[in-house]
């Protein structure tokens, strides 16, 4: 079975650009997360969804959004970019179902904001 | 204020002995702990998890102790392989099994043939 997957790889973007980076969980999981993950840092929760709905939000500015489509793929959106968002940002998923702690990581993206 | 600590950013050890691998917490509404390794580009793998109702969980060479009294949680490595240098997160649930993950900032464990 296929794990996590995200795309891109690797981005690099210009200051103020924005950002999409994707990811699509493992088949008949239903609940997805954002990270982000800075050198020398533990990853940080940016947002949670399930069904499609924003579940969590962590402490990071309306410049990101997210939003999952009903295939249970999400899109983490980035907008007006600044150096201090180059970071790994990773995907994880979820069951969701009650009880089902495990979230499963994807690869992550590496944006690097010049 | 970090609620979740990993106070040893490495740990060098010898092929074949035990690693113990430490991570203290904050919290007292943390009710589910993760660890995960994670390789050089690479994402978090998924090691082992307890629940904060019990005190140890094995899973084949990996052992996890959580010490509630004192908020503290380890990660045993029985015996350490080379394959096994990697950076270990601790990471807490808060919120259930709805909630999210708060991880501590890692530690880089090297073992050595």
């Amino acid at each position: 079975d296929a794990g996590v997957t995200q795309s891109p790889t690797h981005l690099i973007k210009t200051r103020g650009q924005q950002v999409t980076l994707r990811c699509s969980p493992i088949s008949g999981h239903k609940s997805v997360s954002w990270y982000q993950q800075v050198l020398g840092q533990g990853p940080q929760f940016i947002f949670q969804y399930y069904e499609k709905e924003e579940r969590g939000r962590g402490n990071f500015p309306d410049r990101f959004s997210a939003r999952q489509f009903p295939n249970y793929s999400s899109e983490l959106n980035v907008n007006a970019l600044l150096l201090g968002d180059s970071a790994l940002y990773l995907c994880a998923s979820r069951s969701g179902s009650e009880g089902s702690y495990e979230q499963y990581f994807g690869p992550g993206t590496r944006l690097t904001v010049t | 204020d970090q609620q979740v600590k990993q106070n040893s950013p490495s740990l060098s050890v010898q092929e074949g002995r035990i690693s113990i691998l430490n991570c203290d917490y904050t919290n007292s509404m943390f009710d589910y702990f993760l660890w995960y390794k994670k390789y050089p580009a690479e994402g978090p793998t998924f090691l082992i998890s307890i629940s904060s109702i019990k005190d140890k969980n094995e899973d084949g060479r990996f052992t996890v102790f959580l010490n509630k009294s004192a908020k503290h949680l380890s990660l045993h490595i029985v015996p350490s392989q080379p394959g096994d240098s990697a950076v270990y997160f601790c990471a807490a649930y808060y919120g259930g099994s709805q909630g999210n993950l708060i991880f501590g900032k890692g530690t880089k464990l090297s073992v050595k043939p």
